[in-house]
């Protein structure tokens, strides 16, 4: 149990353009979703921690305006790059706390290659 | 500096061969250490989570230990396979997540 999905795997846009991707907790209820940004040879960059029917809490630096984010089921979260640029091709990963289960244990999805020409 | 740094940067061994990847940490207060892997491409997956009691944990060839005393933490992988080629994660959890910039292992025939 406990695997998270994303949707697209990959995707490509054009600049100024929106893309929505989401994150889904196939077998169990995530109260708590967060979203990374890893770029090339990094290690993961938190973005946000959402909490099912919340808003979500931005981590100094990230956007909110720009990072949209929606978690509006306890198996489902959106993250929407709004006015895309290229310097916003990056490699977004997120990961679901399960319902229940202590704080730290995160369960990865496999995350979406954005690439914004 | 970041909180949780992590040795060597990159790592070539060859296959059958162990070896031993480093975390120190500076993260107050602790909660919590876990390891990651992680392959290109994808996203991380836990291998170990070590609480401030715990030693040792194992994960079949993985075996992750603990020094909350001198916050360090090591990763040895017995017996490595062509598969175990991925970057390793570490990340202490505090009053939030510090995450380690990997180690990028690459184990080769």
């Amino acid at each position: 149990g406990a695997v998270v999905s994303q949707h697209p795997s990959w995707v490509i846009c054009k600049s100024g353009t929106s893309v929505k991707i989401e994150c889904r907790s196939l077998d169990f209820q995530a109260t708590t979703m967060f979203w990374y940004r890893q770029f090339p040879k990094q290690s993961l960059m938190l973005m946000a921690t959402s909490n099912e029917g919340s808003k979500a809490t931005y981590e100094q630096g990230v956007e909110k305006d720009k990072f949209l984010i929606n978690h509006a089921s306890l198996t489902l979260s959106t993250l929407t790059v709004t006015s895309a640029h290229p310097e916003d091709s990056s490699f977004y990963i997120c990961s679901a706390s399960r319902q229940g289960s202590l704080a730290y244990e995160q369960y990865f999805g496999p995350g979406t290659r954005l690439t914004v020409t | 500096k970041n909180q949780v740094e992590q040795s060597p940067q990159s790592l070539i061994i060859l296959e059958g061969k162990n070896c031993t990847l480093q975390c120190n940490y500076t993260v107050s207060p602790f909660s919590n250490l876990r390891w990651y892997k992680q392959d290109t491409g994808r996203g991380p997956v836990s291998l170990t989570i070590m609480t401030f009691s715990e030693n040792t944990k194992s994960n079949g060839r993985y075996t992750a230990t603990l020094d909350a005393d001198t916050k360090q933490s090591s990763l040895h992988i017995t017996a490595s396979q062509l598969s175990d080629s991925a970057s390793y994660i570490c990340v202490v959890s505090g009053n939030d997540m510090r995450f380690g910039a990997g180690t990028r292992l690459t184990v080769k025939p």
